[in-house]
């Protein structure tokens, strides 16, 4: 069974500091996804990478696959408030489509 | 684009009934969509894997016969949640797959059995 590790699992912080969400695993995926879901509805894809090493960059956020395509990081740069919500890691099972889910990060940011 | 929706947003149902839930593709065809599970301050669980025109393939501890998966036309898919329980409560979700690792989630459906 393969398995996706996220964390941490809770971040609360100040507006204007830096965090960084990994997502960790023992296999290799043939894509990562990151999302954002909000309360009561559907995740949200924020980006999606391919390639080991892969670096792709959403305005604040920056995105990272590692090398062996087993590991992801999301750092923020510099969070706003309205960047409070879950961020969720998922891997691509062999191109299948099928998803596998990290536990999620809800985070937090206060003004 | 690649809009998906979901139907009804939310439902209440007494022990022991059946609730049908829809996936829709608004604006593409979806040869593969997925269902998940996402229980409260939990992650997404996938339930199972819906392809048009045959047979959906349950992940393993997922009772194809209590979580019945039809995939009748490329943009539709739906989940009947047979003689639901209590325990059955959650937040169901749906995919849709545009091309291969590229899916799109609809808004879910929150499952209330009392």
């Amino acid at each position: 069974t393969q398995l996706l590790e996220q964390s941490p699992q809770f971040l609360s912080i100040q507006e204007g500091e830096n965090l960084t969400v990994y997502c960790n695993s023992s296999s290799v995926f043939s894509s990562l996804q990151w999302y954002r879901q909000e309360p009561g509805e559907g995740p949200v894809l924020l980006v999606t990478v391919v390639t080991g090493g892969e670096v792709k960059k959403l305005k604040r956020l920056t995105f990272q696959f590692g090398d062996a395509r087993k590991d992801s990081s999301l750092h923020i740069t510099a969070a706003q408030p309205g960047d409070t919500g879950l961020y969720l890691c998922a891997g691509e099972v062999s191109n299948t489509g099928k998803l596998i889910f990290g536990q999620g990060t809800t985070l937090q940011v206060k003004p | 684009g690649a809009v998906v929706s979901q139907h009804p947003s939310w439902v209440i149902c007494k022990s022991g009934t059946s609730v049908k839930i829809e996936c829709r593709s608004l604006d593409f065809q979806a040869t593969t969509m997925f269902w998940y599970r996402q229980f409260p301050k939990q992650s997404l669980m996938l339930m199972a894997t819906s392809n048009e025109g045959s047979k959906a393939t349950y992940e393993q501890g997922v009772e194809k016969d209590k979580f019945l998966i039809n995939h009748a036309s490329l943009t539709l898919s739906t989940l009947t949640v047979t003689s639901a329980h209590p325990e059955d409560s959650s937040f169901y979700i749906c995919s849709a797959s545009l091309q291969v690792s590229e899916q799109y989630f609809g808004p879910g459906t929150r499952l209330t059995v009392t």
